[in-house]
């Protein structure tokens, strides 16, 4: 069946711009999670769903930063006024529930200028 | 101090070789932990899950030390394909996954 889903692969944005990323989870995984990963570095936990709701929101580094899953499947990262050390991949994974294997997308790469 | 801990290596070996990843958590009510692997450039991928009593997956072995909050991977038999970054990860229900930042792995021929 099909995997994770993200969109876009890259994406390149000037300092200043707001930009969303694109998650299309494995369909029937309740848990949804986003990760950034910067370069030799593990990834980083964001935020977690469980169904439409935000279950952890307490990695988002700050209010620049904000993510939906309205009707709990696909979900949206949201960044306002990206600045430079926002650069990195950003990942993210479904699970069938909290706590299951998670299963990662191939990433966003996402590069501020 | 990071709540998981990895060497990050690099581990330069021939293949053939016998190599043991040891990862540490600082969250001793931590439930479960797994191990992932992730090519360059690529997406993480399920290795294997960690179970209290030790588990084996063809060559490679995971073991869990709840006392000293540790745990190890040990590949046997090295392939070339191995060559890989091998992530530690830990989870408590009610929070959330926490990485290590992984350990590089280099099978030489």
């Amino acid at each position: 069946g099909a995997g994770v889903s993200q969109t876009p692969s890259n994406k390149v944005t000037e300092k200043g711009k707001y930009v969303e990323l694109r998650c299309d989870p494995i369909s029937g995984h309740t848990a949804l999670y986003w990760y950034r990963q910067s370069l030799g570095q593990g990834p980083e936990f964001l935020i977690y769903f469980q169904g439409t709701g935000a279950a952890d929101d307490s990695g988002l580094p700050n209010d620049r930063f904000f993510a939906v899953r309205p009707e709990g499947s696909v979900s949206t990262l949201k960044i306002q006024r990206t600045e430079r050390g926002d650069s990195a991949v950003y990942l993210c994974a479904s699970s069938p529930l909290p706590g299951d294997t998670q299963y990662f997308g191939p990433g966003t790469r996402l590069t501020v200028l | 101090r990071k709540e998981v801990e990895q060497d990050p290596g690099p581990f330069n070996v021939p293949e053939g070789a016998t190599v043991a990843f040891n990862c540490t958590y600082s969250n001793s009510a931590s439930q479960s932990f797994f191990w992932y692997r992730q090519d360059c450039r690529k997406e993480p991928k399920l290795l294997m899950s960690v179970y209290s009593s030790g588990n084996e997956d063809g060559r490679f072995t995971a073991q869990l030390n709840r006392a000293s909050q540790y745990i190890s991977l040990l590949i046997r038999d090295s392939k070339l394909s191995d060559s890989a970054t091998y992530l530690c990860v830990a989870f408590l229900y009610g929070q959330n996954f926490v990485f290590g930042p992984g350990t590089r792995l280099s099978v030489l021929p």
